[in-house]
């Protein structure tokens, strides 16, 4: 079964520090997300990616963030001065294919802790 | 805007119990809702879905039934397993007028099955 294929599983960085967490979609989706969820607590909604465009971001996705879609595969998620609270678990997820634009497969994860 | 309320976790349960997860959306237009469960150390992953009124969602015993008139999608389970141990999260996509596909999240009910 297709799947969305998150890296690093899991990053360490000293705060202040670039973070770039990559993501694979599933090659026919054409809708792309990113998600974040601190330790114990629900599942936020970052930023949502189609047509090599932003097409809605929340109020967590400030100016330290961006996405970009460098070639025709990868999604990445970048914080550009990382800091404390960023630390979470961010989800990549797409959708788009047979199942739907709004059925949503995610990646496993990638766990970033911020010193 | 748009929200999705969960009873609070955890739930414990013996083996073979029924299940009754409580859910509950406000939401303008008509969205999709949607049960993702998460296992320990995983991502998550969609466990069903229901696109209109009156739809029943059902995947590995598991069902909802979306309800317009209570705005409610609760899920059940006649007969749980101690691999059903997870953490269950209601979800809705597509309420709003711009036909947003990004899910918004309840908080998430953690059910632990015991032997």
């Amino acid at each position: 079964e297709p799947e969305v294929t998150q890296t690093p599983s899991h990053q360490v960085t000293q705060m202040g520090q670039e973070v770039i967490l990559r993501c694979v979609p599933i090659s026919n989706h054409l809708y792309f997300y990113w998600y974040r969820q601190i330790l114990g607590q629900k599942v936020e909604f970052l930023v949502s990616f189609y047509n090599n465009e932003i097409s809605e971001k929340s109020e967590i996705f400030d100016d330290q963030f961006s996405v970009e879609r460098p070639d025709g595969s990868n999604f990445t998620l970048k914080i550009r001065s990382t800091k404390l609270e960023d630390s979470a678990m961010y989800f990549c997820a797409s959708s788009g294919g047979l199942a739907g634009a709004n059925v949503l497969t995610f990646g496993a994860g990638s766990r970033l802790t911020v010193l | 805007g748009d929200s999705v309320t969960q009873m609070e976790g955890p739930v414990t349960l013996s083996e073979e119990a029924f299940l009754t997860i409580n859910c509950t959306y406000t939401a303008t237009g008509y969205p999709s809702l949607f049960w993702y469960v998460q296992y320990p150390g995983e991502g998550l992953q969609l466990l069903l879905k229901a696109t209109k009124a009156d739809d029943k969602g059902s995947n590995k015993g598991f069902e909802a039934t979306y309800r317009k008139e209570t705005t409610s999608f609760h899920l059940e389970k006649g007969s749980v397993q101690v691999s059903d141990s997870a953490v269950y999260f209601c979800a809705l996509s597509g309420g709003g007028m711009d036909s947003s596909y990004k899910l918004i999240f309840g908080s998430g009910t953690r059910l632990l099955v015991r032997p």
